[in-house]
């Protein structure tokens, strides 16, 4: 199985912030990579896909990039609602791994 | 609107079966894949299962294989999940989620639903 690692596991930012999350795969992946939001209670949302590409109605303040073993998420000016908790998953092959999460929390 | 609605859980006891099922609206159900996603509760994602659109293709994660079974009725729009010989750490909330065109990654969640599993 591919094992997903992401880092931090918690990073505590302010509103304004440039803040970077990333995520390395136990093997390569191509761009099979996407990124997701969750907030308490809700359901998991698609921000990134195929490693670099917005979700269509997300904010272009969210942005991916990578290729292979190694990927980032970078939000540029953290919002209120980007508070969240953040996963990355690869689709390159089965079974589908996400990584353990990093918590964004307000500073 | 896209939109995934499950249905079936609630609480069962270790070794006990329940079905969770998915209504689908808002897009040409046949034409995608679809996945089972949990998450335990505090815990991160898991995807435990896959189906293609004709359901000829199907994946299991190794922690449910040979105890739950994946399902689709194309014709009732409608994904479902048999689980049985439920554990404890089977305890989780369920998402039915749509499979991106784009990729095998997820474009839509159901809002979940939790099944848990006590004596």
């Amino acid at each position: 199985d591919i094992q997903m690692t992401q880092s931090p596991s918690s990073v505590s930012a302010s509103v304004g912030d440039r803040v970077t999350i990333t995520c390395r795969a136990s093997q390569g992946v191509g761009t099979w990579l996407a990124w997701y939001q969750q907030k308490p209670g809700k359901a998991p949302k698609l921000l990134i896909y195929a490693a670099s590409s917005l979700q269509s109605g997300v904010p272009s303040r969210f942005s991916g990039s990578g290729s292979e073993t190694d990927f980032t998420l970078t939000i540029s000016s953290l919002q209120p609602e980007d508070f969240a908790t953040y996963y990355c998953q690869q689709g390159n092959r089965f079974p589908l791994t996400f990584g353990q999460g990093t918590r964004l929390q307000i500073k | 609107q896209v939109q995934l609605v499950e249905s079936g859980g609630g609480l069962v006891k270790p070794g006990g079966s329940l079905r969770l099922s998915c209504a689908a609206s808002g897009f040409t159900f046949s034409d995608y894949y679809l996945s089972w996603i949990r998450q335990a509760p505090g815990k991160g994602l898991e995807w435990i299962s896959f189906i293609t659109d004709s359901g000829n293709t199907i994946y299991y994660a190794d922690s449910v294989r040979g105890r739950f079974s994946i399902s689709r009725d194309n014709a009732e729009k409608s994904l479902h999940l048999q689980m049985d010989s439920l554990r404890a750490d089977d305890t989780a909330v369920y998402y039915c989620a749509r499979v991106s065109l784009e990729g095998t990654w997820i474009d839509y969640w159901g809002q979940g639903s939790l099944v848990t599993v006590s004596s």
